[in-house]
């Protein structure tokens, strides 16, 4: 494709579900990366991807949340027992090489996600 | 932490005046990259300019970089409504750290 796809676009789940968000990357982009953003604050980072493995995985709030990238294309990334506080848009990025080269991060639309 | 941080938080001015944003860090890098978000989703990146570049254009944008103060400039000049957006800088070093973001710039241009 010619951007990142990220879907859905929009999530409403109810406190306590289990969500999964997809991104796909642009084809060929090595390094993947996953961020949530709260109304007027920066991109948080969460999780990081070097191929299938993750790299840094540091930014992950807690163990109700993982990601996988098992072919190193298309990645999940997955809420258990879904809270209010998980409410945000949450960005999937992909870059053609690592983060230290500087080559450019290339965003998605982002996934709202609503927690009832 | 590779986080870069923005000054102002917000800025507002009239259409076809010049806005800069500044951008500090507090650990060596190896290059520094501006992104601009409209409306909260998708960020796009600007421009990136390397340790050892200064100055560096594109179309309306003037990027500068002060190693000695780490610190970066961003200059839109003859801004457009269009441009209002936040803006946000993000270094990397030589290793394989993700990029960190920091809160940004919102920059309101008014017509």
């Amino acid at each position: 494709g010619a951007g990142v796809s990220q879907t859905p676009s929009n999530k409403v789940t109810e406190k306590g579900k289990y969500v999964e968000l997809r991104c796909d990357p642009i084809s060929g982009h090595t390094a993947l990366y996953w961020y949530r953003q709260s109304l007027g604050q920066g991109p948080e980072f969460l999780i990081y991807f070097q191929g299938t493995g993750a790299a840094d995985d540091s930014g992950l709030p807690n163990d109700r949340f993982f990601a996988v990238r098992p072919e190193g294309s298309v990645s999940t990334l997955k809420i258990q027992r879904t809270e209010r506080g998980d409410s945000a848009v949450y960005l999937c990025a992909s870059s053609l090489r690592p983060p230290g080269s500087g080559s450019p991060l290339h965003f998605g639309n982002g996934t709202r996600l609503t927690v009832t | 932490s590779q986080q870069g941080e923005e000054d102002p938080q917000a800025l507002s001015i009239q259409e076809g005046e010049n806005a800069t944003m500044n951008c500090s860090y507090k650990t060596s890098i190896n290059n520094l990259q501006w992104y601009r978000q409209n409306s909260g989703r998708g960020l796009v990146h600007l421009i990136l300019i390397r340790s050892n570049e200064r100055e560096k254009h594109s179309g309306r944008l003037r990027v500068t970089l002060d190693t000695s103060k780490k610190s970066s400039s961003l200059l839109i000049t003859a801004s457009r409504a269009a441009d209002t957006a936040s803006y946000f800088c993000v270094t990397s070093g030589s290793g394989n750290t993700p990029l960190v973001f920091g809160k940004g710039t919102r920059l309101s241009v008014i017509a």
